[in-house]
């Protein structure tokens, strides 16, 4: 069983397109987050849900926005992709304030 | 406020060498650290924690052992595999916050 599942695992997109990731996790954590890693394997932290609330927002550009229809689920959804939105975007989850758990990736390509 | 600085790669040693890499903090609070492993194509898993000064995380034939004296929580391997090539990322989690990861080091293992 997978703990934190993503989709798709690769995404090859137009620029000015809008997209969206999914995210499920199966652990019964309270909390979300979304990671996006560079080419150079950096990581930086975009999102973070609890409870359904938003409660970190790092400086990202407001195409990208988190959905979160239920505890288990938290989307991100780009709008009007850019080429340097090309990365590889995690979502991860954890339960008070414990170690994360991350999902397999989605290696986002904008052409 | 809250970061991690973890040596810069990439390392590339020969098998059954001893490995260190290097990790120091900055952070408000008592934080818990952590090591994290990706291997190429894959996400983020975690590979020790320590949640208090002087505590030991060991996995694998890792170690790093928390030093709140020098902010540190160095990752160390006696004899390295083959297998163990990978990324190896150094995190933070403050209390009650999100967690921080250092830049991430890849390491190389050569037969």
């Amino acid at each position: 069983d997978t703990a934190v599942s993503q989709t798709p695992k690769y995404l090859v997109t137009q620029m000015g397109n809008d997209k969206s990731i999914k995210c499920e996790q199966n652990l019964g954590h309270d909390t979300m987050y979304w990671y996006k890693q560079d080419s150079k394997k950096f990581l930086k932290i975009m999102f973070s849900y609890n409870n359904k609330e938003l409660i970190i927002n790092e400086t990202v550009p407001n195409r990208f926005s988190p959905k979160s229809p239920d505890k288990a689920h938290l989307n991100l959804h780009i709008n009007s992709l850019e080429l340097g939105d090309s990365a590889v975007y995690f979502c991860a989850s954890s339960q008070d304030w414990t170690e994360a758990f991350f999902g397999q990736g989605t290696r986002l390509t904008v052409v | 406020g809250n970061s991690v600085t973890q040596m810069e790669g990439p390392v590339t040693l020969s098998e059954e060498a001893f490995l260190t890499i290097n990790c120091t903090y900055t952070a408000t609070g008592y934080p818990s650290l952590f090591w994290y492993v990706q291997y190429p194509g894959e996400g983020l898993q975690l590979l020790l924690k320590a949640t208090k000064a002087d505590d030991k995380g060991s996995n694998k034939g890792f170690e790093a052992t928390y030093r709140k004296e020098t902010t540190s929580f160095h990752l160390e391997k006696g004899s390295v595999q083959v297998s163990d090539s990978a990324v190896y990322f150094c995190a933070l989690l403050p209390n009650n916050n999100d967690m921080r990861f250092g830049a991430g080091t890849r390491l190389t293992v050569k037969p």
